[in-house]
């Protein structure tokens, strides 16, 4: 079983719409829980970084934490076409080696006009 | 403020063939790494840097070696090319390795092993 499951999609959803995207994760030491974009043929950026349980909101977007279930989420209000990209959750934790990530394997999103 | 660079960007090499992919970053950051992403896979960890001279396998860290000589820099070498190797490859930095920080990746390599 892998640490971090996130199902890869793809996921279509009409422009305007409110998204979904999820990951479940086994290792209760993760500490940091991120989300990244990642368009075709580009690096994944940053978009939401939470350390803690519950809710963050930045403009359209909000991450939850729910640390007793083991399950992350990021809502994307009113969805746009430039929305379209490949969704990344990541988590971390402290060890002997420094702060390393663990990422899950990708939502593919398409917003349609 | 260029932030992580990579080169090349595609590469297309032979089997037994070896090769240095470049990153250069201009954040100042102690921590680097190289992560590899394959379909249905995710990223994954093969080599990182907490600082100059400091360097250290992740997950996949066979057939890959790291040198970290300046701060800025960080190559990563193939050291016999094989067909398990095609794969994009990223470069990574973040300015935390202690927690709690996003990393700034550059825009990849696509490397291509026949």
């Amino acid at each position: 079983q892998k640490e971090v499951e996130q199902d890869p999609g793809p996921l279509s959803v009409p422009e305007g719409a409110i998204v979904s995207l999820n990951c479940t994760y086994s290792n209760s030491a993760f500490q940091y829980f991120m989300w990244y974009r990642q368009y075709s043929r580009k690096g994944p950026e940053l978009l939401m970084y939470t350390y803690s349980s519950g809710n963050k909101e930045d403009g359209r977007f909000t991450a939850q934490v729910d640390k007793s279930s083991k399950y992350i989420s990021l809502f994307i209000r009113d969805s746009q076409p430039s929305d379209s990209a490949t969704y990344l959750c990541a988590m971390s934790l402290l060890t002997g080696g420094g702060n390393k990530l663990t990422f899950g394997t990708g939502t593919q999103l398409k917003v349609e006009l | 403020n260029a932030g992580v660079t990579q080169t090349p960007k595609f590469q297309v090499l032979k089997t037994g063939q070896s090769m240095t992919l470049q990153c250069a970053q201009d954040m100042n950051h102690e921590y680097m790494s190289w992560y590899r992403q394959d379909p249905g896979m995710g990223l994954r960890l093969i080599h990182y840097s907490v600082g100059a001279g400091i360097t250290d396998q992740g997950e996949v860290p066979n057939g890959y070696n790291v040198s970290r000589s300046t701060t800025e820099d960080f190559p990563l070498r193939l050291l016999s090319a094989a067909p398990s190797q095609t794969s994009v490859y990223f470069c990574a930095t973040t300015g935390g390795y202690t927690g709690g920080y996003g990393y700034t990746f550059g825009s990849g390599t696509r490397l291509t092993v026949v």
